[in-house]
């Protein structure tokens, strides 16, 4: 079975653009988190969508926005991109909600922004 | 507010020595669930296991093994006879809403190093 992918792969950006990241869940998972894990540190929570629906966002100021689709696959969208933004971006899938089932990461989305 | 921390950034150790990776947590609910995440060079976290407040029995897996303590609210792990496909950076996390809505906070990570 296909686990979590993500896409592109790696991005490099201009600071005040705007970026597209996606992510398939596996099979089956309803709710899509979304983490922004900076180097060095652990992964910050950003966004989680299950059934569709916002059920929780992290301290993010409103240029992050995300989606979830019907077939629960999601998007991250970041606009007014600045130089703190550079991170690794990591989507996991989970059957249930986020907080307490187990969750399968995809691969990231290493941003950078110049 | 929750809060994890580890307090070890980096560790180095020889192949076959045992290894402990500590974590502390803060939480004002009485429920909450704990997480130990691996992430390996190549950038995907992968799941260790998961605890619930209420079960405090200590768990093996193998060379794994969990010491989970309310008392200390620590959740320490430790690697057995390590090896050099251990080396990773591990992550604790803690989610305190059986809600679900809650989402995992992470601690900042130990950099562990196998030499062989």
């Amino acid at each position: 079975d296909a686990g979590v992918t993500q896409s592109p792969t790696h991005l490099i950006k201009t600071r005040g653009q705007h970026v597209t990241l996606r992510c398939s869940p596996i099979s089956g998972h309803k709710s899509v988190s979304w983490y922004q894990q900076v180097l060095g540190q652990g992964p910050q929570f950003i966004f989680q969508y299950y059934e569709k629906e916002e059920r929780g966002r992290g301290n993010f100021p409103d240029r992050f926005s995300a989606r979830q689709f019907p077939n629960y696959s999601s998007e991250l969208n970041v606009n007014a991109l600045l130089l703190g933004d550079s991170a690794l971006y990591l989507c996991a899938s989970s059957v249930g909600l986020a907080g307490y089932n187990e969750q399968f990461f995809g691969p990231g989305t290493r941003l950078t922004v110049l | 507010a929750q809060k994890v921390t580890q307090a070890q950034t980096e560790i180095s150790v020889v192949e076959k020595e045992d290894v402990t990776l500590d974590c502390v947590y803060e939480t004002r609910d009485t429920t909450y669930y704990l997480f130990w995440y691996k992430q390996p060079p190549s950038g995907e976290l992968v799941f260790l296991i998961r605890r619930n407040s209420f079960d405090e029995q200590n768990e093996i897996s193998g060379r794994y093994s969990w010491n989970f303590q309310k008392s200390t609210s620590s959740f320490n792990f430790t690697i057995t006879a390590s090896q050099v496909v251990d080396s990773a950076v591990y992550f604790c996390a803690l989610s305190e809403d059986y809600s679900g809505n809650t989402p995992l906070v992470f601690g900042k990570g130990t950099r562990l190093s196998v030499i062989a």
